[in-house]
């Protein structure tokens, strides 16, 4: 089956800090994953999606890599704040490209 | 404003009952999807559909039914509620089926 991990239900770092979050997927590499934040009561709302031939994306202040051989996307927030405390979802397409396929989430807790 | 309203934000409903959610999205998007999310599992895909009048199960379709005879509707029914589909549910929609998914703000369903 096609299953995506996130292996730390919670993170708690200081403002100001680098957070890394992390996303296993097993069985085939996805064409892609993407990365969502989900804030209490709402809609995820994406963020980024990285291909299965790059190794590296960033945007402003977020980084997400893509390793095929450990199977494995991470996710980084750099000079964290308060303001990116939130639950943060990795998504792999599935075999047929229609759908996607959600890990259970990361909470991030950023504190001051 | 173009964008995806789900209707009701929260519905109490008994056993046994019929209830019905709606979704409706601005886009014209082709794709749109059903998730639900609970502790402990995160967000599971329901059904979706690819354009009108074309709809696929996802993981977890028993109990749930869906429709897609206007592009930008795609409602999800449940027959008889049970206590097991108290659950948050969303709707998504995307451009294609590899495309980020735009999420509405969810609908909080109870079911007692």
């Amino acid at each position: 089956s096609q299953k995506i991990e996130q292996n730390s239900e919670a993170l708690n770092i200081q403002e100001g800090k680098t957070a890394t979050l992390t996303c296993n997927y097993t069985n085939y590499s996805p064409a892609y994953l993407q990365w969502y934040r989900q804030d209490p009561g709402r809609g995820p709302v994406f963020l980024l999606l990285i291909r299965e031939n790059e190794k590296e994306k960033r945007k402003e202040r977020l980084k997400v890599t893509f390793d095929t051989t450990l199977k494995q996307s991470l996710f980084h927030i750099t000079a964290s704040q308060p303001a990116d405390s939130a639950t943060y979802l990795c998504a792999r397409v599935n075999q047929a490209g229609t759908a996607l396929i959600f890990g259970k989430g990361t909470t991030l807790s950023v504190s001051s | 404003d173009a964008g995806i309203t789900q209707s009701p934000r929260y519905k109490i409903t008994e056993t046994g009952r019929q209830v019905t959610l709606m979704c409706h999205q601005t886009w014209s998007h082709s794709y749109m999807f059903w998730y639900r999310q609970d502790l402990g599992h995160g967000l599971r895909l329901i059904y979706y559909s690819a354009a009108a009048d074309i709809t696929d199960k996802g993981e977890v379709p028993d109990g749930y039914v869906v429709s897609r005879s206007k592009t930008e509707n795609f409602p999800l029914t449940l027959e008889s509620a049970t206590r097991s589909q108290t659950s948050v549910y969303f709707c998504a929609s995307s451009e294609s089926g590899d495309s980020p998914l735009h999420f509405g703000n969810g609908t909080r369903l109870t079911v007692t």
